[in-house]
C-alpha cells in the first residue's frame, strides 16, 4: 500500500523561484489537503479539495496555487518563492467529510535562500 | 475562532511507565471531534486515538486513552506502559462536526516527548 506519496522530500530554492510538490494518493480518496509546518508550531492548512475539479482555500492560501484534475493528484504550485514559505509541506487525504483518518505523506522539507 | 493549546513543550517518561499529555481547546461549538496524532522523526503523521465530543465515554486504544472533560475543555492523553517507539511529536488537533468549513482541523504547536530507557 503507497498510501499519500510526496515528491520531493527535500528542496532548496531561490527567492523567486517557482516549484510543484506533487502528491498522489491510491486510496480514491475525495478529500485531499495541503499543510505547512512552522518549526515550534502545528499544521496550517493551505488549500483542500473535495473532489476532481474542485478545490478551496484554507488559512493560509497566499503565495500557493493548486489543482485537482483527478482524484489521485493534489498538485501544489509556488509562484515567486519567498522565505516566508520555507517550511515542511504536508499532503493529506481521507475518504469521507468527516475526516478522522486523515492519511498523511512523509513531508517535503522546503527552503527557500 | 477555534483555537488549541498544549502548554507542554517538552515531556520526559521512563520507559514502561505512564505520562499524560495535556490540550485544552475553545470553541463554541457542541459538536466537534478532537484527536492525538503522532510525529516520529520520520515525519509522518499517525493518528493515534480520537474522540467525538456527543460521546461521554473516554476513547481508548490499546496503550493510548484519553480523559475528556467537554465542561473543561480538556482533553489530555494518557500513554500507559510506555515505549521507546512511543517518542515523537504528540499533536491535539479539533474539528467542528458540522456546518461549514468541516475540512479544517486546528492543531495545537506540539508536545515533544521522550522516552528514557
Amino acid at each position: 500500500n503507497a498510501g499519500v506519496t510526496q515528491t520531493p522530500k527535500f528542496r532548496i530554492l531561490k527567492i523567486g523561484q517557482s516549484m510543484t510538490l506533487q502528491c498522489a494518493q491510491d486510496m480514491n480518496h475525495n478529500y485531499m489537503y495541503w499543510y505547512r509546518q512552522d518549526p515550534g508550531m502545528g499544521l496550517k492548512l493551505i488549500y483542500y479539495s473535495v473532489g476532481a475539479g474542485i478545490t478551496d482555500k484554507g488559512e493560509v492560501p497566499n503565495g500557493y496555487n493548486v489543482s485537482r484534475s483527478t482524484t489521485e493528484d493534489f498538485p501544489l504550485r509556488l509562484e515567486l518563492a519567498a522565505p516566508s514559505q520555507t517550511s515542511v509541506y504536508f499532503c493529506a487525504s481521507s475518504y469521507s467529510e468527516s475526516n478522522e483518518k486523515l492519511f498523511f505523506g512523509s513531508g517535503t522539507q522546503l527552503s527557500v535562500l | 475562532a477555534q483555537t488549541v493549546t498544549q502548554s507542554q513543550p517538552e515531556m520526559s517518561v521512563q520507559e514502561a511507565e505512564t505520562v499524560t499529555l495535556s490540550c485544552t481547546y475553545d470553541t463554541s461549538e457542541s459538536d466537534y471531534y478532537l484527536f492525538w496524532y503522532k510525529q516520529p522523526p520520520s515525519r509522518q503523521m499517525i493518528l493515534v486515538i480520537r474522540q467525538e465530543a456527543y460521546k461521554q465515554q473516554n476513547a481508548t486504544e490499546n496503550r493510548f486513552s484519553v480523559n475528556f472533560q467537554k465542561a473543561a475543555k480538556s482533553f489530555s492523553l494518557k500513554i500507559s506502559d510506555s515505549q521507546l517507539g512511543d517518542a515523537a511529536m504528540y499533536f491535539c488537533a479539533y474539528r467542528r462536526g458540522s456546518g461549514g468549513s468541516n475540512y479544517k482541523l486546528t492543531f495545537g504547536k506540539g508536545t515533544l516527548l521522550t522516552v528514557n530507557p
